[in-house]
Order: structure tokens, then sequence, then C-alpha cells
């Protein structure tokens, strides 16, 4: 199975700051990745897909980039209702693995 | 607009089994996969399995084999998930979720149905 370790594990952070989450893979996927946002009793969100395609209608201050077995999410210009749980999902050949997921919160 | 609408909570015993169902609307249901994956409570989210949605094959997560099964009614645009010999460990939001190829991987999901197995 594709492990999938995603850091930080947490964020503090400031409105306005720009962050990086991180995902790597055990393995090579390609670009076979997604970013998603959870906020609390909802279901994941995609921001980003094939890596670094943004999702219709998410704010351009999201973006991803990688290819392989790294790849990262970046929030330009946080803004408030950004602060909450991140996690990255690889989808490569039928085989299918969450990040442990970083939660950001309001420094 | 695409809509996943899933069942409701439901409180089970150990060793019970639970079906959940995925009704899908706003597209053709036959050429999209549905997958499902939980969420314990604190935790990431996991994978469970996937149904071809046109043809009914299956793939199911390794530790789950044995007690998990997926259907589909494409008559009813509706996908089920039965998970069977219910314990503890089991209790989750358990959601549904579209696409089997780019762009479209896991690019819709439903509200999730919360499971919770408990004596």
């Amino acid at each position: 199975d594709i492990q999938m370790t995603q850091s930080p594990s947490s964020l503090s952070a400031s409105v306005g700051d720009r962050v990086t989450i991180t995902c790597r893979a055990s393995q090579g996927i390609r670009n076979d990745l997604g970013w998603y946002q959870q906020k609390p009793g909802k279901a994941p969100k995609r921001l980003i897909y094939a890596a670094s395609s943004l999702q219709s209608g998410v704010p351009s201050r999201f973006s991803g980039s990688g290819s392989g077995t790294e790849f990262t999410l970046t929030i330009s210009s946080l803004q408030p209702e950004d602060f909450t749980t991140y996690y990255c999902l690889q989808y490569h050949n039928e085989s299918y693995t969450f990040g442990q997921g970083t939660k950001l919160e309001i420094k | 607009q695409v809509q996943l609408v899933q069942s409701g909570a439901e409180v089970k015993k150990p060793g019970a089994s639970v079906k959940l169902s995925c009704k899908a609307s706003g597209y053709t249901f036959t050429v999209y996969a549905i997958h499902w994956v939980r969420q314990a409570p604190g935790q990431r989210p996991e994978w469970m399995g996937w149904i071809n949605s046109a043809t009914g094959n299956t793939k199911y997560a390794q530790d789950l084999q044995g007690r998990i099964t997926i259907t589909r009614d494409t008559s009813a645009t509706t996908g089920y998930m039965e998970l069977s010999s219910l314990t503890s460990e089991d209790t989750a939001v358990y959601y549904c979720a579209r696409g089997n190829w780019e762009p479209y991987y896991f690019d819709y999901w439903g509200q999730g149905t919360l499971v919770t197995v408990s004596s």
C-alpha cells in the first residue's frame, strides 16, 4: 500500500500569512493527488486535483504543486474561513490513501 | 447540480450489520464510480471500497474484505454499502464520493452518515 506522510500536523498562522502544507508518498504516484479542506461536521471539499489543478469555484489563493513523491498545498494569503483541517488524498493505481491531516489554527 | 444524499444516522449493537445508501442526482449515474470512505472521530478519512456504477464491479480495502459489500441500483441511481460484524471500532462517519478518473476523482461527496456501534 502507498503511505502518505503529511506535515505539519498542526500549524499556527495569522490572517494574511502564506502557508505551505506538504505530503510525501512512499512511492511515486505521478500527479495522482488531490487536496481537500474539511470543516467540522462536514464532508471534505476538493480544492486541488491532479496535484496542481484548481477546482472550479475555489479561490485562487489556493495552489498545488509537485509530482512523483512530494507535493505541496500553498495558501497565499490566509482568510478567516481557511482556519480548518486539510488532507491530501492519493489515488494512484486504484489505491487510495489520505494523509494524516493538517489543522490550521489562528495564531 | 450534482448531489449525493446519504441515509440517516444509525445505532447498531456489536455483531450487527448496517446498510447505508447514497442517492445520486444531477448526472448520469452509470458514468461515474461511487466510493465509500469512513472517518472515525479525530482520525483521517479511510477509503473502504468502490463500485463501477455501470458494471457493478467492486474493489474493497484489504482489511475490510469479507465484511463489506458495495452494490448499486441503477434504476434508483443509488449506491449501497453494507458492513457486517460491527465492533466499536466501526463507529465513524461514512461518506460516499463520486468519480474514478481525472478530473472527477472524489469531486463530489455525500453529507455523511454517522454510524454508532454500542452495546
